[in-house]
């Protein structure tokens, strides 16, 4: 069964404070693997799509990486304005009509 | 500015109530799409949309229904058979008329829906 895993639920930070987001994924080949931000009562906000294991893409203080079982968004010296719960999420090939969400990890930045 | 406008923000549905969320965008997308998000689960698809006059059903389409006359235009109506309705629904559209293709997903703002 294809499945999203994403860890941990919650993470606080200091400013400043580097870390990264888990995004583990079980799918019958990968069509693509999405990350999207979203802030409390608003719609999600797309970040980035990766396609291939080694894939990596960048913007701003967030780095996303792709292995064949798990995406990783790394968070380089975080700003308050960082706080925000990022979703991953997967399609796979077999079943394009489908992208599957994972629950979100909520990340908190104090100042 | 282009974008997904969901309406209303917020709204209230008392028991055997039927209630529409509107969801209209001028992206001139092909698809469109109603997610339902529950706090701390993943969004879960209810139904889609790749074309004028069709859709398809998603995961959780019990209990709810669409149309689709106009490209602008997803409405989704909870119906009273959905028996727990509380959740955030999100409206969202792609350019594609493939349905989701490996195209991000533009979303609207949602709507938080309770039950009095």
């Amino acid at each position: 069964e294809d499945q999203v895993t994403q860890s941990p639920e919650a993470l606080r930070l200091q400013e400043g404070e580097s870390s990264s987001l888990n995004c583990s994924y079980t799918v019958s080949g990968l069509r693509g693997l999405f990350w999207y931000r979203q802030d409390p009562g608003k719609g999600p906000e797309f970040l980035f799509t990766l396609y291939s294991a080694g894939e990596e893409k960048e913007k701003e203080r967030l780095k996303a990486t792709l292995t064949k079982k798990e995406s990783f968004l790394h968070i380089t010296a975080p700003k308050p304005e960082d706080s925000a719960t990022y979703l991953c999420a997967v399609q796979a090939r077999s079943s394009a009509s489908k992208i599957i969400f994972g629950s979100g990890t909520r990340l908190s930045i104090r100042p | 500015d282009g974008g997904i406008t969901q309406s209303p923000k917020y709204l209230f549905r008392k028991e055997g109530q039927n209630v529409t969320l509107s969801c209209e965008q001028n992206l001139n997308h092909d698809a469109m799409y109603w997610y339902r998000q529950d706090p701390g689960q993943g969004l879960r698809l209810i139904y889609y949309s790749q074309i004028v006059n069709d859709f398809q059903k998603g995961d959780i389409a019990e209990g709810y229904s669409v149309s689709r006359e106009k490209k602008e235009s997803f409405p989704l109506t909870v119906t009273s058979a959905q028996k727990n309705p509380t959740a955030f629904y999100l409206c969202a559209s792609s350019p594609g008329r493939e349905a989701l293709t490996n195209e991000k997903l533009f979303f609207g703002s949602g709507t938080q829906l309770s039950v009095l």
